[in-house]
């Protein structure tokens, strides 16, 4: 199976400040035949079901806000909120979708600092 | 707009066989671009990815779950079910049914409770 690490496991960010969550993948989840990573990253909020931010690890999901971004390639990867609101107050996991069984990262718990 | 419905019992006694039913509107199970998919959450922990079955009837399991698994598909009803025998208190987790676009999981149902207890 193909481990996804994600670091930090929590962090505590300011209103308006930048906020950077990282998952590492124990192999490349590039597909050198359409060079396309095979990762998504969603955001959970408590009592609800995941929610898409990004596939293909930059791509951004219909209705995502900009201030998100995702980034990286191979093994290792980035999901940064630029400017940090309230509502961004969630668990985001990573997941990859290469090789099943498609797992997904610990999760990374966002505060509000 | 698509939307999932999971449904099921609450609770099931451990050694039985737990059956969920993920009812989907808004787009037909046989799309070829579609893959329903199955995904657990134990309260207070991370995701873990059950299995998939492809619009044809293939399927994808999880080998820490797979030989306890089946997933399977009604085109008569628009549903697809997921089906886990041998409970143990380890399987108490919300179940989420979701559909995946090239794999990628773009819509989730709400999720449903599953305790494991006798």
């Amino acid at each position: 199976d193909i481990v996804m690490t994600q670091s930090p496991d929590s962090l505590a960010v300011s209103l308006g400040e930048r906020a950077t969550i990282n998952c590492k993948s124990s192999q490349s989840i590039l597909y050198s035949s359409n060079n396309k990573n095979y990762l998504a990253w969603y955001q959970q909020k408590p009592g609800q079901p995941p929610k898409l931010l990004f596939y293909w690890a930059s791509t951004r999901q219909s209705g995502v806000p900009d201030r998100f971004s995702g980034s990286g390639s191979a093994t290792d990867f980035t999901l940064t909120i630029s400017s940090l609101q309230a509502e961004d107050a969630a668990v985001y996991y990573c997941q990859q979708y290469l090789a099943a069984p498609y797992t997904f990262g610990q999760g990374t718990m966002l505060e509000i600092k | 707009q698509v939307q999932l419905q999971e449904s099921g019992p609450g609770l099931v006694k451990p050694s039985q066989t737990l059956s969920l039913t993920c009812t989907v509107s808004g787009a037909s199970i046989t799309s070829g671009n579609n893959i329903w998919s199955w995904i657990r959450q134990p309260a207070g922990k991370g995701l873990e990815w059950i299995g998939q079955i492809y619009s044809g009837g293939s399927t994808n399991y999880n080998p820490s779950l797979k030989s306890r698994v089946t997933i399977s598909v009604d085109t008569s009803t628009n549903h697809f079910s997921l089906n886990v025998s041998s409970l143990t208190a380890a399987d108490t987790a919300v179940y989420y049914c979701a559909r995946g676009l090239f794999r990628y999981l773009d819509c989730w149902g709400h999720g449903t409770l599953v305790t494991v207890s006798s």
